[in-house]
């Protein structure tokens, strides 16, 4: 594909509801990392992977947190029992290989009612 | 913990003036990035700095590494108004971390 891609673009769910986000990385990348952006700040990071294998995962807030590339190739950051402190802009990036320049998804806007 | 600073936060210049924005990080690390975000988008990739002494530049726009001093500079070179976004460093140790970012606004 021409770029990473993220979907839904916005997603607004109660609270206690279990949301999946879905990145589609630039094809061909191996990596593959996931990032939580506040407004007005810069990006925090929460995992990524090499392939299919999840390298770091120490950025994931709590295990209400988790992600998957079982596939090496399409993402997903699974959020249970979402709360309101989870409303976020979450991002997406990939990279030919780690280490290299980092290219990023526009984003799903999470938004907990 | 590694911790990445930026300053200044905030930066407003006048078109024509140059100015250096510092990534300052708290351990060692020989990967440290830059990229531009507007407002309302996503970032994009400016440079990626993997060496001491590292010197890249793209238009207006000189990045440079320094691992000893665990410091990165921006250095915007007669500022144009197109130049206005926020600019992040971010530093690769194992996790990416970004910094708070740089608001620079080019007036006039």
């Amino acid at each position: 594909g021409a770029g990473v891609s993220q979907s839904p673009r916005y997603k607004v769910t109660k609270r206690g509801q279990d949301v999946a986000l879905r990145c589609d990385p630039i094809s061909g990348h191996v990596s593959l990392y996931w990032y939580r952006q506040a407004l007005g700040q810069g990006p925090e990071f929460l995992t990524y992977f090499n392939y299919e294998a999840q390298q770091d995962k120490s950025g994931l807030p709590n295990d209400r947190f988790s992600a998957e590339r079982p596939e090496g190739s399409i993402s997903t950051l699974t959020i249970q029992r979402t709360e309101q402190r989870d409303s976020a802009m979450y991002r997406c990036a990939s990279s030919v290989d780690r280490g290299e320049t980092q290219y990023f998804g526009p984003g799903t806007r999470l938004l907990v009612l | 913990e590694l911790k990445v600073e930026q300053n200044p936060l905030f930066l407003s210049m006048q078109e024509g003036k140059n100015y250096t924005i510092y990534c300052n990080y708290s351990t060692t690390s020989d990967r440290l990035y830059w990229y531009r975000q507007d407002p309302g988008k996503s970032l994009e990739s400016l440079f990626v700095l993997l060496s001491n002494g590292a010197v890249k530049q793209e238009g207006r726009l000189m990045a440079s590494l320094d691992t000893k001093a665990r410091l990165s500079t921006l250095h915007i070179t007669a500022a144009v108004h197109d130049l206005s976004a926020t600019y992040f460093c971010a530093v690769d140790n194992n996790d990416m971390r970004f910094g708070a970012g740089t608001r620079l606004t080019v007036k006039p």
